[in-house]
Order: structure tokens, then C-alpha cells, then sequence
């Protein structure tokens, strides 16, 4: 199975930071790399897929980069509404693997 | 764009069987892959199991594999988990989620686009 390992565990950050996840596969995941996002209580939302593409209806202030095994997620000008726990996910193989998740929380 | 309402979680004791549904809504079913995810409360995410759109391809994280059962009923819009030989470890909410495949250069690719709301599964005694 494929090991998805996300840093950091969580952060703090302030309304207005650049906050930047990484995620790190185990093995070359090409760019099968998808992006969630999860508020207390709801279900994931899907973020970003391909690495990079942003689903529709998500703030372009989302972006994500990276192939292969390194990839992030970088959140510019974190809006209040974008404190939440973060989840990568690679899709490149059965079992589907997610990265234990990065809590963003208010400084 | 679509829904997913998830029912049939509740506590069951260990050893047991249980049976999850979700009904999908605003699309057919039958067009999509689909899976199950389940959380333990404040924990991460864990993948479960998935199902192409006509069921011929299966897939089972190791730790239900030969207990859990996918299936869908296109005529009725519905995917399935049937939990056979519960344990206590298997306690979580579980999520059914629809796989939306998006062409892009250099291929096609696949992220969970709708999810259900979950279900809560507790096996205890």
C-alpha cells in the first residue's frame, strides 16, 4: 500500500497568513494526488484533484503543486471560513491512502 | 450536482452484522465509481472500499477484507455495505462518497466529488 504523510500534524496561523501543507507519498504517485477539506462535524470536500486543478467552486486562493512523491497545498490570504483539517489522498492505486490530516487552527 | 444520504449505522454488538445504505439523489448511480470511507471521531480518514459503476471491480482495505461487502443497486440508486463479523475497531462514521473523473492533460483523474452526510456505526457490547 501506498504511505501518505502529511506535515505538519497542525498549525496556527492568523487570518490573512499563506499557510503551506506537504504531503509526501511513498512511492511516485505522478500527479494522482487529490486535496480535502474537513470542518468538525460535516464530510470532506474535495479541494483539488490531479495535484494541481482546482475543483469547481473553490477559492483560487487554494493551489496545490508537485508529482511524483512531494506535493503541497498552499492556502494565500487564510480567510476565517479556511480554519479546518486538511487531508491528502493519492488515487493512483487501490487501497486509496490518505494522509492522517493537518488541523489549521486559529493563532 | 448531486446527493448522498447514508442510513442504517447504529450500535451493534461485536461479532454481528450490520447493513449501510446510500441513497443517491440529482444523478444516476450507475454512471460512477463509488466508496466508503470511514473516521473514527477526531481521527483521520481511512478508505474502506470502492466499486466501479457496474460492479465488476472491487476493491477492500486489508482490515475488512473477507468481513465487508460492497454492492449497488443501480435500478435504485443505491450502494451498500454489508458488515458482517464486527469489531470494535470497525466503531466509526462512515461516508460513501461518488468518484468524479475529470479529464486533464496527461490522463484522467479521479477525486471524491459528492460525499454523504455519515453514518455512525458503534460495535460494542
Amino acid at each position: 500500500d501506498i504511505q501518505m504523510t502529511q506535515s505538519p500534524s497542525s498549525l496556527s496561523a492568523s487570518a490573512g497568513d499563506r499557510v503551506t501543507i506537504t504531503c509526501r507519498a511513498s512511492q511516485s504517485i505522478t500527479v494522482y494526488l487529490n486535496w480535502y477539506q474537513q470542518k468538525p462535524g460535516k464530510a470532506p470536500k474535495l479541494l483539488i484533484f490531479a495535484a494541481s486543478i482546482l475543483q469547481t467552486g473553490v477559492p483560487p486562493r487554494f493551489s496545490g503543486s508537485g508529482s511524483g512523491t512531494d506535493f503541497t497545498l498552499t492556502i494565500s490570504n487564510l480567510q476565517p471560513e479556511d480554519f479546518a483539517t486538511y487531508y491528502c489522498q493519492q488515487s493512483y492505486s487501490a487501497p486509496w491512502t490518505f494522509g492522517q490530516g493537518t488541523k489549521v487552527d486559529f493563532k | 450536482e448531486g446527493q448522498l444520504v447514508e442510513s442504517g449505522g447504529g450500535l451493534v454488538q461485536p461479532g454481528e452484522s450490520l447493513r449501510l445504505s446510500c441513497a443517491a439523489s440529482g444523478f444516476t448511480l450507475n454512471s460512477y465509481w463509488m466508496h466508503w470511507v470511514r473516521q473514527v471521531p477526531g481521527k483521520g480518514l481511512v478508505w474502506v472500499s470502492r466499486m466501479n459503476s457496474d460492479g465488476s471491480i472491487i476493491d477492500y482495505a486489508a482490515s475488512v477484507k473477507g468481513r465487508f461487502i460492497i454492492s449497488r443497486d443501480n435500478a435504485k440508486d443505491t450502494l451498500y455495505l454489508q458488515m458482517n463479523s464486527v469489531r470494535a475497531d470497525d466503531t466509526a462514521v462512515y461516508y460513501c462518497a461518488r468518484v468524479h473523473t475529470a479529464m486533464a492533460p496527461g490522463g484522467n483523474y479521479y477525486g471524491m466529488d459528492v460525499w454523504g452526510q455519515g453514518t455512525t456505526v458503534t460495535v460494542s457490547s
